[in-house]
């Protein structure tokens, strides 16, 4: 069965710093894997995703994300943190049929940017 | 098209009456599906259909729980005899060979 699991439910940077989400998997199959951003009260918006393709893969707002299957990995970072970065982050994997399959989340990790 | 449409975005309701929530799909995506997600959690899967047909549904979706897709477009979710345990965001989601696209979810408060 697949799962997620996020290393950190807090995470917090100054504004400029580096960004570094932890995120491993567990899966019995090639993982399809996701990173979402969730703002307060709204849904939840695609980072980038991971679909057998490149490892290192590049999304939106100046994130990335490099799967690491010996590591069973897939953190995401991003270079200089942004006042508007702050938001909670999930990191998914599916289960089967490609990347339109059931999504399983991890818990989620609440990320503060000071200035 | 706008994108993912739930209705209503916010929902108080007494506990042990009934509510409904509705989702517009994007038009052309066949797979619909709902999520769960209570604070400080990640979603978690409640069930989906391609077009009209439910295929598949959690544990987490007790009898007094359930959804509909008439027509394969817009579907409802119903939960009966609310209990404070069900307040939650209520997270839809259409999906095509692409990916998904989320709606702003339902927030729905059992007092």
């Amino acid at each position: 069965a697949q799962s997620v699991t996020q290393l950190g439910s807090h995470v917090s940077v100054s504004e400029g710093a580096l960004v570094l989400l932890r995120c491993n998997y567990s899966s019995s199959v090639p993982p399809y894997l996701f990173w979402y951003v969730q703002y307060p009260n709204q849904g939840l918006q695609l980072l980038l995703k991971y679909t057998s393709a490149a490892t290192l893969v590049k999304g939106i707002n100046g994130f990335e994300a490099e799967f690491k299957k010996s590591e069973t990995s897939f953190h995401l970072t991003k270079p200089s943190a942004h006042m508007s970065d702050a938001a909670e982050y999930f990191c998914a994997v599916t289960t089967g049929s490609g990347n339109t399959g059931k999504l399983i989340f991890g818990q989620g990790t609440t990320l503060q940017v000071k200035p | 098209d706008t994108g993912v449409s739930q209705d209503p975005r916010h929902k108080i309701t007494k506990r042990g009456q009934n509510v409904t929530f509705r989702c517009d799909p994007i038009s052309e995506h066949n797979r619909l599906y709902w999520y769960r997600q209570t604070l400080g959690q990640g979603p978690e899967f409640l069930t989906y259909f391609q077009n009209e047909a439910q295929l598949e549904k959690s544990r987490l979706l007790s009898d007094r729980f359930s959804a509909e897709r008439p027509k394969g477009s817009f579907s409802t979710l119903e939960i009966q005899r609310t209990e404070q345990g069900d307040s939650a965001m209520y997270l839809c989601a259409s999906a095509v060979m692409d990916g998904y696209t989320f709606g702003s979810g339902t927030r729905l408060t059992v007092v």
